[in-house]
């Protein structure tokens, strides 16, 4: 089982402010097959990113995902007040895995 | 625009079975080639992926869950459905259903593109 640890757990940053979470695999993943999801309180995951960096669709250019191997960047160019939120990577290269996620949170 | 509906009991006694069904609509389970798929949360953590069968019945299943977990699928009513078996309070979560993308064919890894809200189970006597 590859294990996804996300960092840092907590990211407090300020509307219009840049994001940048990290997500680190315990091996290669495979051909990049690494996405990203975003979670709001008390609704379903949303996918923003696939194969490390498409978006998918109806995902605002802000969001934007990059990396290879072990070591997954999604950046958040200028943070609006709707991206406050918990974002999951997860890797499919094999069974699927996620990350224990990270909070984005107003400061 | 496809829309997927979990739906089932929202408690389940220990060492009972738990089963949902989750109700495709604006879609056909069987007319595309799409695997259909069960992911849960745990309340306050993360996310775990349970099981994925496609359209035709094939089934791919997390190894850690593999021996209690049935997913089946019911063209005729535009369903799919999770059995899981002797549960226990760590079996406890919101169960989405979802609709997996498959990495390659037959690689058994997936990305999920469509959600159902989830439904809260709780294994309490």
């Amino acid at each position: 089982e590859i294990v996804l640890t996300q960092s840092p757990g907590t990211l407090s940053l300020s509307p219009g402010e840049r994001a940048t979470l990290s997500c680190r695999a315990s091996q290669s993943v495979s051909s990049s097959y690494l996405a990203w999801y975003q979670q709001k309180p008390g609704q379903a995951p949303r996918l923003l990113i696939y194969g490390a960096s498409s978006r998918a669709t109806g995902i605002p250019d802000r969001f934007s995902g990059s990396g290879s191997g072990t070591d997954f960047t999604l950046t958040i160019s200028r943070l609006e007040p709707e991206d406050f939120a918990v974002y999951y990577c997860q890797q499919y290269g094999s069974s699927p895995t996620f990350g224990q996620g990270t909070k984005v949170e107003i400061k | 625009q496809l829309q997927l509906q979990e739906s089932g009991p929202g408690l389940v006694k220990p060492s009972e079975t738990l089963s949902l069904t989750c109700t495709v609509s604006g879609g056909s389970i069987s007319s595309s080639s799409y695997y259909w798929g069960w992911i849960r949360q745990p309340p306050g953590k993360g996310l775990e992926w349970i099981g994925s069968i496609y359209y035709s019945g094939s089934t791919y299943y997390n190894p850690s869950l593999k021996s209690r977990v049935t997913i089946s699928v019911d063209t005729s009513k535009n369903q799919f459905s999770l059995k899981l078996s002797s549960v226990t309070a760590a079996d406890t979560a919101v169960y989405y259903c979802a609709r997996p993308m498959e990495a390659a064919a037959g690689t058994g890894g997936f990305y999920f593109d469509y959600w159902g809200q989830g439904t809260l189970v709780t294994v309490s006597s």
